[in-house]
């Protein structure tokens, strides 16, 4: 069973900072890995989305890798705004029919100005 | 922004009552899910559905049944509503291609009293 987990659970960091989220799974058979962002109260907006063949996908200050056969994918924001404050949820697609997704616990970020 | 629609947003109603909750796309995709999100839980599945009258269970499905009589609209039922019940639930969206992001409703908050 596909296991997916976020490290830090929080993070406060002052406005500026370039900073990185951490996602982690147990299974490396994936199809692919969604970075989602979700704001107080609000559904989850997809971010970026990398396909298990690749290594990285970019879009304005965000940055996402994966290393599949490590288990590992990154989300980097580069200079950090208080409008960056949100919890950042990462998902994996993987299973026989590959047609559900497995959350992570979010991160946390709290944006200081 | 991806064509989904939840309705109602927010309800209250009292244990034992029966609840449907909707969602309704518009960019004729395959598939649709149902979550529930709860503080220290996460995101869970509930049920989904790979077509017109194609459902299947997720890992949170006891108290819950869906139908999907048509491709725009997958409806979730409590038939019976319980306090656990209670909970912001997040229907979402996914063409069935691996380099095409699930996209995600605004959601429903649910309280029964």
């Amino acid at each position: 069973k596909q296991e997916v987990t976020q490290i830090p659970a929080a993070l406060s960091v002052p406005e500026g900072e370039n900073l990185v989220l951490n996602c982690s799974f147990t299974d490396s058979a994936i199809y692919n890995l969604q970075w989602f962002r979700q704001d107080p109260g609000k559904g989850l907006t997809s971010l970026l989305l990398i396909q298990s063949s690749q290594r990285e996908q970019t879009s304005g200050r965000l940055n996402a890798s994966l290393d599949k056969s490590s288990g590992r994918s990154t989300l980097y924001i580069a200079a950090s705004q208080p409008g960056d404050s949100a919890t950042y949820l990462c998902a994996v697609r993987s299973g026989n029919a590959g047609n559900m997704l497995t959350f992570g616990g979010g991160t946390r970020l709290m944006v200081k100005p | 922004d991806a064509g989904i629609t939840q309705s109602p947003r927010h309800k209250v109603t009292e244990t034992g009552t029966p609840v449907t909750l909707r969602c309704h796309q518009t960019e004729n995709h395959r598939y649709m899910y149902w979550y529930r999100q709860d503080p220290g839980h996460g995101l869970r599945l509930i049920h989904y559905s790979y077509g017109v009258k194609d459902t299947d269970k997720g890992e949170v499905s006891d108290g819950y049944s869906v139908s999907r009589s048509k491709t725009e609209d997958f409806l979730l039922t409590l038939e019976s509503a319980t306090s656990s019940q209670t909970s912001v639930y997040f229907c979402a969206i996914w063409a069935g291609q691996s380099n095409q992001p699930q996209h995600f409703g605004d959601g429903t908050r649910l309280s029964i009293l």
